[in-house]
């Protein structure tokens, strides 16, 4: 149990386009899904929480308007990179929530933008 | 003060041995405590949740809670070289629904 998958898992766009990253809770269902970062060699940075019907809560120093976040199903939640720059790159990660407490992640999406 | 401290190693253990790895954490109305492992390239992985003082096995892992102390731990026995990875400690925030902070992570080397 708790599975979380995301798709894609590798994109490589070019610079000023946007890119969908999506994550689904493949047995469960998931009223709090999170979005995190991390660079290489880097410790994971919280993005953003994002809550079933409502609007994510972005950490400080995240542009909103830059990381959509959509979270329309208790399975499923989008994150879009807009008008992505060769600094967007890392690697982005889901995890959702399990019970009250647990966090499960995907395998996430390794992001290149030339 | 960090909110959740780990020493970031790397830790470097023989084959078969105890492999012991410490966090602290700042906030003493935490409640929750986590361990993910993550291999290079690849997203955490869940592999202990500790709630109560005391210790809690799963196999050849065993977590350890002191709140009065502020800090947690893991131990792992009989070290394999397939341990070898960077293990992220993980506090649930008080108030905040599953909301957890990340130390840094501890690289983990198990020599064969």
């Amino acid at each position: 149990g708790a599975v979380v998958s995301q798709h894609p898992s590798r994109v490589i766009c070019k610079s000023g386009t946007s890119v969908k990253i999506e994550c689904r809770s493949l047995d469960f269902q998931a009223t709090t899904m999170f979005w995190y970062r991390q660079f290489p060699k880097q410790s994971l940075m919280l993005m953003a929480t994002s809550n079933e019907g409502s609007k994510a809560t972005y950490e400080q120093g995240v542009e909103k308007d830059k990381f959509l976040i959509n979270h329309a199903s208790l399975t499923l939640s989008t994150l879009t990179v807009t008008s992505a720059h060769p600094e967007d790159s890392s690697f982005y990660i889901c995890s959702a929530g399990y019970s009250s407490y647990e966090q499960y992640f995907g395998p996430g999406t390794r992001l290149t933008v030339t | 003060q960090k909110e959740v401290e780990q020493n970031s190693g790397p830790l470097s253990v023989p084959e078969g041995a105890i492999a012991s790895l410490n966090c602290t954490y700042s906030d003493r109305g935490s409640q929750s405590f986590f361990w993910y492992r993550q291999y290079s390239g690849k997203s955490p992985e869940l592999i202990m949740s500790i709630y109560s003082n005391g210790d809690k096995e799963d196999g050849r892992f065993t977590a350890q809670l002191n709140k009065a102390s502020q800090y947690v731990s893991l131990l792992i026995r009989d070290s394999q070289p397939s341990d070898s990875a960077t293990y992220l400690c993980a506090v649930r925030s008080p108030g905040g629904y599953q909301k957890v902070t990340f130390g840094t992570g501890t690289k983990l080397q198990v020599i064969p």
